[in-house]
């Protein structure tokens, strides 16, 4: 079973509308974190957000915003009045404890997201 | 801080050859993770590095390994190559003593094309 689902495969909006991207994790751990990343074109992996599973305050930077629901096992991210600069795929993944490792990191598979001009 | 680099940007090999990958992690970074990155298959983890030792792996074939070295710095190796190796090449850093709160860090990655 998938650990982080993003049911959203590809994603259209037109510039300066809203756009919310789903993500829902899966994990029976207490203490877990989430985290948010953007793949631009280039293809590095861009860290936009770390979550931990005991701060459920939603969380805002500038047209970013990050929705954390642990009833519904989900970490949704919205982007306001989005740009064409937001085009990219974004990964949604959760890190919970190993008892060898440290951590295990669970990506999800991406939303590809477009902002038409 | 300079960020994790990773060496070279792009690769063609040709079926049967291997390749090396590098990688460099943020300074006083002890924690190297590579993944596999395909339009199928999405990020798929390979293996993780920490102190010079293989501490966690994917499932992936035996030709693919890696190693750390003292300075931090990794090499991916796949050998025997086969045309479902071409990918995007990821390679993460991290300071490997957190635990679960561990933020990875990731290169610019390695587009490698096998012909």
């Amino acid at each position: 079973a998938q650990k982080v689902t993003q049911a959203q495969t590809e994603i259209s909006v037109v510039e300066k509308e809203d756009v919310t991207l789903d993500c829902v994790y899966e994990t029976r751990d207490t203490t877990y974190y989430l985290f948010w990343y953007k793949q631009p074109p280039s293809g590095e992996l861009v860290f936009l957000i770390r979550r931990n599973s005991f701060d459920e305050q939603n969380e805002i930077s500038g047209r970013y915003s990050w929705n954390f629901q642990k009833s519904t096992s989900s970490f949704n991210f919205t982007i306001t009045a989005s740009q064409v600069v937001d085009s990219a795929v974004y990964f949604c993944a959760l890190s919970e404890a190993q008892w060898n490792t440290g951590n295990q990191f669970y990506f999800g598979t991406g939303t590809s997201l477009t902002v038409i001009p | 801080k300079a960020g994790v680099t990773q060496t070279p940007r792009y690769l063609i090999k040709t079926r049967g050859q291997q390749v090396t990958l590098s990688c460099s992690p943020i300074s006083g970074h002890r924690s190297v993770s590579w993944y596999q990155q395909t339009p199928g298959q999405g990020l798929q983890f390979l293996f993780e590095y920490f102190s010079e030792t293989q501490r966690n792996k994917g499932n992936f074939p035996g030709r693919f390994s890696g190693r750390q070295f003292s300075n931090s710095r990794s090499e991916m190796n796949v050998s025997t190559l086969e045309l479902g190796d071409s990918a995007l090449y990821l390679c993460a850093s991290s300071s490997g003593t957190s635990g679960v709160q561990e933020t990875q860090y990731f290169g610019p990655g390695t587009r490698l094309l096998v012909l």
